[in-house]
């Protein structure tokens, strides 16, 4: 199956700073997904941005589909930015959502 | 307009008992899938339905079972419960953009 690496692993910020999360993915995909997984375990869908570049306030987004990757940038991060930040992806040829590893994010204040 | 619901939120099983986990999406969403998390990991597929009546085996399915006799309910069996199925589970529904439930935890003692 697809497989998914996303780095790095863990990330700590002090609030104000900006950062670049990366996701690898090993096969071409018809959708990828950026989730948020918040301290207290709920899972917020970011983004759905199979190709192309979407901003949605601080956060944006960038995939380069025929390279096989995808970067969430977060600016001016917050302390309400921590929790676990998951790539997902769905092959062409599939139904399946596969997630990464994440990449856990601590902003301090 | 609540999205997507599960229950319960938390339960405690000994080895060998049985119980169901309830999803239910109020988006007329075809599509609905089981993952489960464990820790430091990301989620992984258990089982899915592209639409009612139907079901499919996810990336993890043993010693699970689905039904989906409804189309806005997607209920996961756990027959005899082992300490490896501890364990936070999380219902979504979605074709492209995945929409996911709070999550479930899972203690089998």
């Amino acid at each position: 199956g697809i497989q998914v690496e996303q780095s790095p692993p863990d990330l700590i910020l002090q609030e104000g700073a900006n950062s670049t999360l990366r996701c690898n993915f090993s096969d071409s995909v018809n959708n990828l997904q950026w989730f948020h997984q918040n301290p207290w375990g709920q899972l917020i869908n970011l983004f759905y941005i199979p190709s192309g570049t979407k901003q949605n306030g601080r956060l944006s987004a960038t995939t380069v589909a025929t390279e096989r990757y995808s970067l969430l940038y977060i600016s001016s991060s917050q302390t309400t930015d921590s929790g676990v930040y998951f790539c997902a992806v769905e092959e062409t040829s599939g139904s399946r959502l596969t997630f990464g590893e994440g990449t856990q994010l601590t902003v301090n204040p | 307009n609540a999205g997507v619901t599960q229950t319960p939120k938390f339960r405690v099983l000994k080895t060998g008992q049985s119980m169901t986990l309830l999803c239910a999406q109020d988006m007329n969403h075809e599509y609905m899938y089981w993952y489960r998390q464990d820790p430091g990991m990301g989620l992984r597929l258990i089982h899915y339905s592209v639409g009612e009546g139907t079901t499919a085996k996810g990336e993890v399915p043993d010693g699970y079972n689905v039904s989906r006799l409804k189309k806005q309910n997607f209920l996961l069996g756990l027959e005899s419960a082992a300490p490896s199925q501890t364990s936070v589970y999380f219902c979504a529904s979605g074709t492209f953009h995945r929409f996911f439930g709070s999550g479930t935890r899972l203690t089998v003692v």
